[in-house]
């Protein structure tokens, strides 16, 4: 059974230009969710999403950050015109969401993202 | 919102010996606490969890312990091995509503000392 994929691994932009970030939840996942990792920090929560559905984005920036995670494919982050700032290491986790009380999140291997 | 803080951010223990990392927490609405280990240029992993609803929780050298009234739960690894060199997070959650996303602490660094 493979774990969460991530893609790319690597991906460098320059200040202004689009960055999309991919996510394949575990098979039988149907719930992802987004972090970002600044160096030497722990992991921000960004956005949760159900199949066309997001649930909760109270961590994503109001601006340039967009999440989908439509019924066929991926999910993807969408950065826009992105800045120095966005620098990091975003992480895509999902979860079987099975029980009522919190569920195990399994994380992908991250997109380290830099903005020249 | 909820707030972790993890103690220590560095730990240094000789092989063999034991090491423990605290967390607190914030949200008494929290009922998920899951220890994930990154090691360098790889993705949290998974390595033990616990729910509101018991107070110690082990897996072979690794045990968590909860402690709803003081709000703070520490993870204990035993016979430390090499290999547990990693970061180490804390997190916290409180399912329903949509909040589901993980409250991180800022990790602690185990290095095991040969």
């Amino acid at each position: 059974n493979a774990g969460v994929m991530q893609n790319p691994r690597h991906l460098v932009r320059r200040r202004g230009q689009e960055a999309r970030l991919r996510c394949s939840p575990m098979k039988g996942h149907s719930h992802v969710y987004w972090y970002r990792q600044l160096p030497e920090e722990g992991l921000k929560f960004m956005v949760y999403l159900q199949k066309e559905n997001i649930i909760d984005e109270s961590g994503m920036p109001k601006e340039r950050f967009s999440a989908e995670f439509p019924k066929e494919g991926p999910s993807i982050l969408r950065i826009q015109q992105v800045v120095r700032g966005d620098s990091a290491a975003y992480f895509c986790a999902s979860s079987p969401r099975t029980s009522g009380s919190g569920d195990e999140q399994f994380f992908g291997p991250g997109t380290r993202l830099t903005v020249l | 919102g909820e707030n972790v803080e993890q103690h220590p951010s560095t730990l240094s223990v000789q092989e063999g010996d034991s090491a423990v990392i605290k967390c607190t927490y914030s949200d008494s609405a929290s009922n998920y606490f899951p220890w994930y280990k990154q090691e360098l240029g790889k993705g949290p992993q998974l390595i033990i969890d616990i729910r509101s609803n018991v107070g110690e929780k082990k897996d072979q050298r690794i045990a968590v312990t909860l402690n709803k009234t003081a709000k703070h739960f520490s993870l204990h690894i035993t016979e430390t091995q090499p290999e547990d060199s990693a970061v180490y997070f804390c997190a916290a959650s409180s399912s329903g509503g949509g909040a589901d996303g993980l409250t991180f602490g800022k990790g602690t660094h185990l290095i095991i000392q040969p």
